[in-house]
């Protein structure tokens, strides 16, 4: 079955700070994943895909195969990134996107 | 370019009550999504139109949900009847190729 987990509801760091949200999944072929950033009041949308391979934002994330992870990684929170960040999985045909639970993310100054 | 519309914003309705929510994706924009968001969850696929045929729609509870997608173009979803475990966040979302999905600013639904 194909699932995305995102283990931390919660991940609360002070501004300076390393961070990082975790992110697994399960999914038998090739997948594309990406991560996905909602701001207070503003519309979900794309932050980065692994593909591009690029740092958004300070942001990386790289597609470990082996441990089925596509963690992102900052290694200096700013208080503007606190917002929900959502991981997600695109099958190999394209055909459906599916969405972890969330991982909210709160950078104290 | 204009994002992805959605109307309305908000919804109260009763349960086992009719509503309708509507969709205009950015020009050009082949797909179509409707995603359902329950509190505390991430966005669920509901259906996936390419133009104006269906991709994907095994997650539409279809005893109660329906959607269309006239002409290639704006789409509406809807719910007859309605239950309470269908209060949620309705959202729309347009991509031209696959991956990079661009989302409306969803409809919050709530069933009383």
């Amino acid at each position: 079955a194909q699932r995305v987990t995102q283990p931390e509801k919660l991940l609360s760091v002070f501004k300076g700070a390393p961070v990082e949200l975790k992110c697994n999944y399960s999914y038998s072929g090739s997948p594309e994943l990406f991560w996905y950033v909602q701001y207070s009041r503003q519309r979900l949308q794309l932050l980065l895909r692994h593909i591009s391979r690029e740092s958004i934002k300070g942001f990386t994330a790289d597609l470990n195969k082996g441990e089925t992870s596509f963690h992102l990684k900052k290694p200096f929170a700013q208080e503007e990134d606190s917002a929900m960040y959502y991981c997600a999985l695109l099958n190999t045909g394209g055909f459906k996107t599916i969405f972890g639970a969330g991982t909210r993310l709160f950078v104290k100054a | 370019e204009a994002g992805v519309a959605q109307s309305p914003r908000y919804k109260i309705i009763e349960k086992r009550q009719s509503v309708a929510f509507w969709c205009n994706p950015i020009s050009g924009h082949a797909t179509l999504y409707w995603y359902q968001q329950i509190l505390g969850q991430g966005p669920k696929l509901l259906i996936q139109f390419q133009n104006n045929g269906v991709v994907d729609d095994s997650q539409l509870p279809k005893d109660r949900f329906s959607a269309e997608r006239l002409k290639g173009v704006d789409s509406t979803l809807k719910i007859q009847p309605a239950k309470l475990e269908d209060s949620a966040v309705y959202l729309c979302a347009s991509s031209v190729n696959r991956g990079e999905q661009y989302f409306g600013p969803g409809t919050r639904l709530t069933v009383t």
